[in-house]
């Protein structure tokens, strides 16, 4: 079965400083047309997710540019180069290439 | 503005069956996938269906197939989860959403799906 797993589970992360999202797929995402078809969300307390990251490491309109997304076949990263406050939520790596769509568990982001 | 609102939900018993509506605006309706992922409590984000532009294609998670079916009324700037044989693990809030470059990138707030005897 394709599985998405995503690391950590949990993230402690002091304001200021940088924090990273691992997220592997058991498949690669590499779509013949060059783009890696996964995608990053977040989903803060309250309120529906939103895309942070499309196409691997494209960043969504309106999305601050202190969250990068890279990475290729089947390891992927989102970083966060300073986290502020607002950043708290729930993250979210999800794959577009094998049916059916899947998401991975989600990272909880919490400010220390 | 983009913008998809959900509609439908409520309280259903077990097995019993609920309709759900996605009514989108601001974007060329019949040229969107569109889908509907869900939350359950306590879970995190479960893709539930998808449907292409016109119709012809739709994709469901292992979960829901049989069970569920996704369509569309692009006249009236639609989308629709018909779901049946509910069961308790279906109790979730349920996001419409539009998707493209295979990403969802417009939600809706979301619709509680409560299933209880």
């Amino acid at each position: 079965d394709f599985v998405m797993t995503q690391s950590p589970l949990s993230l402690p992360v002091t304001p200021g400083e940088p924090a990273s999202i691992s997220c592997r797929s058991s498949q690669s995402l590499l779509h013949s047309s060059g783009y890696n078809y996964l995608s990053w969300y977040l989903q803060k307390p309250g309120q529906s997710p939103h895309l942070l990251i499309y196409l691997g490491s494209t960043r969504a309109s309106g999305v601050p540019d202190r969250f990068s997304g890279s990475g290729s076949g089947t390891d992927f990263t989102l970083k966060i180069s300073r986290v502020e406050a607002e950043d708290v939520g729930t993250y979210y790596c999800m794959q577009a290439l094998h049916s059916p769509i899947t998401f991975g568990q989600g990272t909880r982001l919490e400010i220390e | 503005e983009v913008q998809v609102v959900e509609s439908g939900g409520g309280l259903v018993r077990p097995g019993g069956s609920l309709r759900l509506s996605c009514a989108g605006s601001g974007f060329y309706f019949g040229n969107s996938w569109m889908g509907w992922v869900r939350r359950g409590p306590g879970k995190g984000l479960e893709y539930v269906a998808n449907i292409n532009g016109d119709g012809s294609e739709t994709g469901y998670a292992d979960s829901v197939r049989g069970r569920f079916t996704i369509s569309r009324d692009n006249a009236q700037n639609s989308l629709f989860l018909q779901m049946n044989s509910l069961g308790v693990e279906d109790m979730a809030i349920y996001y419409c959403a539009t998707a493209q470059s295979a990403a969802f990138d417009n939600w809706g707030q979301g619709v509680l799906v409560t299933v209880s005897s």
